[in-house]
């Protein structure tokens, strides 16, 4: 199945920063890459989201990369603000297929 | 706005107990999904469903089963509790963007 890992797993920024989050995936058929923030107490929520057709996508502040040939994805968040910090999850899906493997999380803490 | 909701908040079981987790989506959807999650472990897939009657097994579907008799319901059981399923239950519905439940923390003593 697949394995998707996560890195690092705690991020401490200064406010106004920039965040990135690595992300790397094992079976190559993946391609479906979501990224979802889970604030303290709060369920998980889609934040963006990309296709293997697509190699970046922006969202405001936020912005995803993707290289399909060495099987890594990436968050990129700029201009970070106290409302950012929260755990941050990685994902993977397959073709034709709505399971997700998740990553591990990354505690993204944002200093003001 | 998609509803997921889950029957408890917090469970306290004993070890050997039968458990029973609900989940009820509000938005039709045909996929449901029950992920445990647990610190440093992320979200990790127990058993999902494409349809009323239909499961299929996840990454981690050892000591757990499901039923869904019903679209918008779907539970997670537990045939006998032990201490290291003592952890969050966590259930989703959709489609690639997944909807989550706000979770069961369940401690088995």
């Amino acid at each position: 199945g697949e394995n998707v890992e996560q890195h690092p797993s705690t991020l401490s920024v200064q406010e106004g920063d920039s965040a990135v989050i690595k992300c790397t995936y094992s079976d190559s058929a993946s391609n479906y890459f979501p990224w979802y923030k889970q604030e303290l107490g709060k369920r998980p929520q889609l934040i963006i989201d990309i296709r293997s057709n697509v190699g970046e996508k922006k969202d405001q502040r936020i912005a995803v990369t993707l290289n399909k040939t060495a099987k890594h994805f990436s968050l990129h968040i700029t201009e970070t603000q106290p409302e950012d910090s929260a755990v941050y999850f990685c994902a993977a899906s397959p073709p034709n297929d709505y399971k997700l493997s998740f990553g591990a999380g990354t505690t993204v803490t944002v200093r003001a | 706005d998609v509803k997921v909701t889950q029957s408890s908040r917090y469970l306290v079981k004993r070890t050997g107990e039968k458990v029973f987790l609900e989940c009820v989506q509000d938005m039709d959807h045909e996929n449901m999904f029950w992920y445990r999650q647990d610190p440093g472990l992320g979200l990790r897939l127990i058993y999902f469903s494409y349809d009323v009657k239909m499961k299929e097994k996840g990454d981690i579907p050892e000591g757990y089963s499901v039923s869904r008799e019903k679209k918008e319901r779907f539970s997670l059981i537990l045939e006998s509790a032990s201490t290291n399923q003592t952890s969050m239950y966590v259930c989703g519905t959709g489609d690639y963007e997944q909807y989550f439940g706000p979770g069961t923390r369940l401690t088995v003593t």
